[in-house]
């Protein structure tokens, strides 16, 4: 079936504007990361979705970053008054279980985000 | 705090020589370990992993990594390294009976030369 899916691919922002970054985990998937890739580092964990709610949310570098799921599928990243310290690939993971679950994550091909 | 060291940020080697790409974390608590690889523009895949039991762990395509409690290693490994093998490996470890977030290394680029 199919991957996760993000979009868009590439986003482009002036600094101060919002920007939203949408992610189609497998269908059927429980749970849901998000993750900031900065250039030439590993992915840092941002927040996680099990189905519909919020559990944490520690990763999230301010309260300009907002993230929902409010249906327990799609899932959008919200970055409001964007910076230059935002850009990054941002990456969405799904896996098949919840909370204690050890399966594998499957990661979307992210958005490269970039603030002028 | 768990953390998570890839010791080389890249690693040259010629085809059909054997690689070790070094991966050393922190933690406190028992973790599950993984490695996941990045081929050039493409998402990341995960390529093996240790939850419990056998501390030697392979994967589909060759690659090995073994569990090492004492040093806090999991160090991945080739015998016979292929073009398509260039890539960007990433280490990275969860707290065992939390919700699994990943917590990453830098990464080491391989770059497998003809």
């Amino acid at each position: 079936g199919a991957g996760v899916s993000q979009s868009p691919r590439y986003k482009v922002a002036k600094r101060g504007q919002d920007v939203a970054l949408r992610c189609d985990p497998i269908s059927g998937h429980v749970s849901l990361f998000w993750y900031q890739q900065a250039l030439g580092q590993g992915p840092e964990f941002l927040t996680y979705f099990q189905n519909e709610a919020q559990l944490d949310k520690s990763g999230l570098p301010s309260d300009r970053f907002f993230a929902e799921r409010p249906e327990g599928s799609v899932s959008t990243l919200k970055i409001q008054r964007t910076q230059q310290e935002d850009s990054a690939v941002y990456l969405c993971a799904s896996r098949k279980g919840s909370l204690w679950d050890t399966d594998t994550q499957y990661f979307g091909p992210g958005t490269r985000l970039t603030v002028l | 705090a768990q953390s998570v060291t890839q010791l080389d940020s890249q690693v040259p080697v010629f085809e059909e020589a054997p690689v070790e790409l070094r991966c050393n974390y922190s933690s406190s608590v028992s973790v599950y370990l993984f490695w996941y690889v990045q081929y050039p523009n493409q998402g990341l895949q995960l390529l093996l992993k240790y939850l419990s039991g056998s501390t030697l762990v392979e994967s589909i395509n060759g690659f090995e990594a073994e569990f090492n409690k004492s040093q806090t290693s999991f160090h991945l490994r080739k015998p016979s390294v292929h073009i398509s093998d260039t890539a960007e490996y990433f280490c990275a470890v969860s707290l065992s009976g939390g919700y699994n977030k990943l917590i990453f290394g830098a990464g080491t680029r391989l770059a497998v030369h003809p």
